[in-house]
């Protein structure tokens, strides 16, 4: 079983501040996990993934997010907000073992003010 | 390269009637194919996925259903339309077992009257 919890519905920052939006998640299996953001109306696009590899991932856009088991967290972090990354950021988890299907969180609305 | 096609991008249905989404996928062969609901401030549901042609698996049972006649073809379906059916669909494929991320449609924004 497996399941994603992001702390705060809402984040609100200025421009060229940093953002940090939180993810944690509970696997019984060492976990891959991603993020996704989500612009009104559309689709998901995929932001970074962490699949083993190094702890630390970069995405596009300037994003990337630290994998720290101990803390059982995946947060992302870009250090200078721009008005365009304003959107909903969808944090998701997967078994590395067997198949299983993504399970999301329920999304972080970032809110960047000029 | 890989695409992921999903129609109608709107749709407004009065309560009763019935319901056909569709959802392609070209440049690639025996993908996963999902569907997700996405209701305000709930995140992101998963409904159904298929992991080849005729196989469904029900995540939530609701009176939705979904159908794939072709490898590369999902479609999700209702005999009647609900109040709550509306929503934000969104179709999605992945390689394999999908460890390694969804690729997601545009999406259908469903509203029921």
């Amino acid at each position: 079983a497996q399941s994603v919890t992001q702390l705060g519905s809402h984040v609100s920052v200025s421009e060229g501040a940093l953002v940090l939006l939180r993810c944690n998640y509970s696997s019984s299996v060492p976990p891959y996990l991603f993020w996704y953001v989500q612009y009104p109306n559309q689709g998901l696009q995929l932001l970074l993934k962490y699949t083993s590899a190094a702890t630390l991932v970069k995405g596009i856009n300037g994003f990337e997010a630290e994998f720290k088991k101990s803390e059982t967290s995946f947060h992302l972090t870009k250090p200078s907000a721009h008005m365009s990354d304003a959107a909903e950021y969808f944090c998701a988890v997967s078994g590395s073992g067997g198949y299983s299907t993504l399970t999301f969180g329920k999304g972080t609305m970032l809110l960047v003010s000029p | 390269s890989q695409t992921i096609h999903q129609w109608p991008a709107t749709l407004v249905q009065p309560v009763g009637s019935p319901l056909s989404l569709e959802c392609t996928v070209e440049g690639t062969s025996n993908p996963n194919l999902y569907w997700y609901r996405q209701a305000a401030g709930r995140g992101l549901q998963l409904l159904f996925y298929s992991v080849g042609i005729g196989q469904i698996s029900s995540e939530v049972p609701q009176n939705l259903s979904a159908s794939r006649p072709q490898d590369r073809q999902f479609i999700l379906s209702s005999k009647k339309l609900l109040l709550s059916d509306s929503g934000f669909y969104l179709c999605a494929w992945s390689e394999d077992r999908g460890l390694y991320g969804y690729t997601f449609g545009s999406g259908t924004r469903l509203t029921v009257v």
